[in-house]
């Protein structure tokens, strides 16, 4: 009974190549997330989904493409993966969202490598 | 950009120790909360802290806010080994629309046995 679970746990593809992550949540939240982590450990935030709806798209490459199909599940679609985005991908949920944001709940992480 | 830094970024400590993180940030937030992770695993909440709130409390863990200073620390006392992981500050900024929960860099916990 994972609350935020993510797949594939590890990723490991070649320059070029197009990969997809997905999560799902079974919490009820109505705010999903996509946050990538660098090899120093910083967490930085891509995406944000709001029963559906992208409310927070950062300055992230077009390459990176993020699916809500309904409020329990955010995929995250990569094309054309490069060397810099090896990195590891968490996905996260929480009941509340913008200036009210509280708890995250993580999954585990898909860790991608790119050759 | 980054809102939050935590200081230092790694500590070393003796299990039965107290370990003390300290978090800044830099513009007003709405809250700050802390989070723990453990290697290779994802991030699991501790504790949030409202900005009209000065201290809280759960088990061993106490975190501190100081708006006038922009400042947070997270004590943990009597440390165990299984203590070891990271722990990251997060901010959620204050201001219309939709804010950003923002993470800082996090403090690399050791507690030897």
């Amino acid at each position: 009974d994972t609350a935020v679970s993510q797949t594939p746990k590890y990723l490991v593809t070649q320059m070029g190549n197009d990969k997809s992550i997905k999560c799902e949540q079974n919490l009820g939240h109505d705010t999903m997330y996509w946050y990538k982590q660098d090899s120093k450990k910083f967490l930085k935030i891509m995406f944000s989904y709001n029963n559906k709806e992208l409310i927070i798209n950062e300055t992230v490459p077009n390459r990176f493409s993020p699916k809500s199909p309904d409020k329990a599940h955010l995929n995250l679609h990569i094309n054309s993966l490069e060397l810099g985005d090896s990195a590891v991908y968490f996905c996260a949920s929480s009941q509340t969202s913008g200036a009210n944001t509280g708890e995250l709940f993580f999954g585990e992480g898909s860790r991608l490598t790119v050759l | 950009s980054q809102q939050g830094e935590e200081d230092p970024q790694a500590l070393s400590i003796q299990e039965g120790e107290n370990a003390t993180m300290n978090c800044s940030y830099k513009t007003s937030i709405n809250n700050l909360q802390w989070y723990r992770q453990n290697s290779g695993r994802g991030l699991v909440h501790l504790i949030l802290i409202r900005s009209n709130e000065r201290e809280k409390h759960s088990g061993r863990l106490r975190v501190t806010l100081d708006t006038s200073k922009k400042s947070s620390s997270l004590l943990i006392t009597a440390s165990r080994a299984a203590d070891t992981a990271s722990y990251f500050c997060a901010t959620v900024s204050r201001g219309g629309g939709y804010n950003k929960l923002i993470f800082g860099a996090g403090t690399r916990l050791a507690v030897h046995p």
